[in-house]
């Protein structure tokens, strides 16, 4: 049971460069969710999904893309990377359980650095 | 904007000390309020909840008190462990929103033998 899995966990890009980050879960959960994380700023959420087919814009979506052309995937995109985007990137999934808030469950992240 | 304000941002507490981190939020339609411990090298994971309705809430060494006029709540670990040494994010969500988290800045908390 591997739970949520990110692919891959370090990667150096340079300026203008693309990549697109994968997030897995194997629990059948209906939302899933990118984060960003940095330091004295938490995290904070970029995309999100509440079903397969559907994203919604997070906190700090610009630059960023997403897909969920899979229930169990979501795909968070880079067009062209710039230094600002250096972060450790989080993906977390959740179950919808109409009336009761579900506890996010986090991948161990993905340390991207821009030159 | 931040939402949801935390501190403090770094915390040293000797073993079997209390620890406790603060957070303040702004959004009243907030209904849920979740701490989360995250290891190095680790994504965070669900340590306590709570919901307004109540003002505390225990689990073990671990306590959330919740000031719903003041719009604050805090955790509180007793018995503080070097186990315990991770870092700390309060959040804040509401229902009818995606289950989306509003996290505050985050807290590491350092325990010394």
């Amino acid at each position: 049971n591997a739970g949520v899995t990110q692919t891959p966990k370090f990667r150096v890009l340079k300026t203008g460069q693309s990549m697109t980050l994968l997030c897995a879960q194997d629990m059948n959960h209906e939302y899933m969710y990118w984060y960003r994380q940095d330091p004295g700023m938490g995290l904070r959420l970029i995309h999100y999904s509440v079903g397969e087919g559907t994203t919604a814009k997070g906190e700090v979506p610009d630059g960023y893309n997403v897909s969920r052309l899979k229930k169990q995937n979501f795909l968070l995109g880079l067009e062209s990377a710039a230094p600002s985007q250096t972060s450790v990137y989080f993906c977390a999934s959740s179950y919808s359980r109409g009336g009761n808030h579900q506890p996010q469950h986090f991948g161990d992240g993905t340390r991207l650095s821009i030159l | 904007q931040q939402q949801v304000k935390q501190s403090p941002q770094s915390l040293i507490v000797q073993k079997g000390g209390i620890s406790i981190i603060n957070c303040a939020y702004e959004n009243t339609a907030f209904d849920y309020f979740p701490w989360y411990q995250q290891f190095p090298g680790k994504g965070p994971a669900l340590l306590i909840a709570i919901r307004p309705d109540v003002s505390e809430k225990k689990e073990g060494r671990f306590t959330i008190s919740f000031n719903k006029s003041a719009k604050q709540f805090s955790l509180h670990i007793m018995d503080s462990q070097p186990g315990d040494s991770a870092t700390y994010f309060c959040a804040a969500s509401m229902l009818g929103q995606g289950g989306k988290l509003i996290f505050g800045q985050g807290t590491e908390l350092s325990v010394k033998p």
